[in-house]
């Protein structure tokens, strides 16, 4: 099975940047996924990390240690409309999802 | 352009009736699945099927069923809903083997069982 662990809440400043930790532990990892989800909507896709290492796209960045079964995501140069939940999934031939970051940017 | 729809949007119904969601996506793709999200439990996956006539069970599958007749739908059932199944579901679908390729989700359904 898997274990997924993210922070729940976290608040942050508009222009500033902020880290999403995921923890996990499984019993098989293809990789790991992170979506982007605002409230009442559908979640979209934002990266996938299968290697070891950091994958910047934009703004936003993501990183995987398989030996560590961590990942973070990298929000950067924090817009209004970056307020939203942030999911990490690991892809043992399916998903399994964590409960989500919740995260509040300020003006 | 390609999508991803499901119907209804929002539905009410009474304990024990049957339910069905509908989800049809036009990309062609092999893969769909079922989740259902409840606030403090993120996505938790219900079924999914690899394509036509395969179907398998996700983390919660008690009480739903799917069939897949064809490439386009992947309907969802409830045999005799329960106030525990009171949630929203959102269809996804991908294209590939497995889990390796990302997900476009559909806007979901909000249900509730009274």
């Amino acid at each position: 099975g898997q274990n997924i662990d993210q922070p729940t809440e976290m608040t942050a400043t508009e222009g500033a940047i902020v880290q999403i930790n995921c923890t996990y532990q499984t019993s098989g990892f293809n990789g790991l996924f992170w979506y982007q989800q605002h409230a009442g909507e559908a979640p979209t896709f934002l990266s996938y990390n299968v290697l070891d290492g950091l994958e910047e796209k934009g703004r936003f960045s993501s990183f995987l240690s398989r030996s560590k079964g961590y990942s973070y995501l990298l929000l950067k140069e924090l817009q209004m409309k970056d307020s939203a939940s942030y999911l990490c999934a690991i892809n043992d031939y399916k998903l399994s999802f964590g409960a989500g970051t919740t995260v509040t940017v300020r003006a | 352009d390609a999508e991803i729809t499901q119907s209804p949007r929002h539905k009410i119904t009474e304990t024990g009736r049957q339910v069905t969601l509908a989800c049809h996506q036009t990309w062609n793709h092999n893969n769909m699945f079922w989740y259902r999200q409840d606030l403090g439990h993120g996505l938790r996956l219900i079924h999914y099927s690899y394509g036509v006539q395969d179907t398998n069970k996700g983390e919660v599958s008690d009480g739903y069923s799917v069939s897949r007749s064809n490439t386009e739908d992947l309907p969802l059932t409830l045999e005799s809903a329960a106030s525990s199944q009171t949630s929203v579901y959102f269809c996804a679908s991908s294209v590939g083997q497995g889990g390796s390729y990302e997900q476009y989700f559909g806007p979901g359904t909000r249900l509730t069982v009274t």
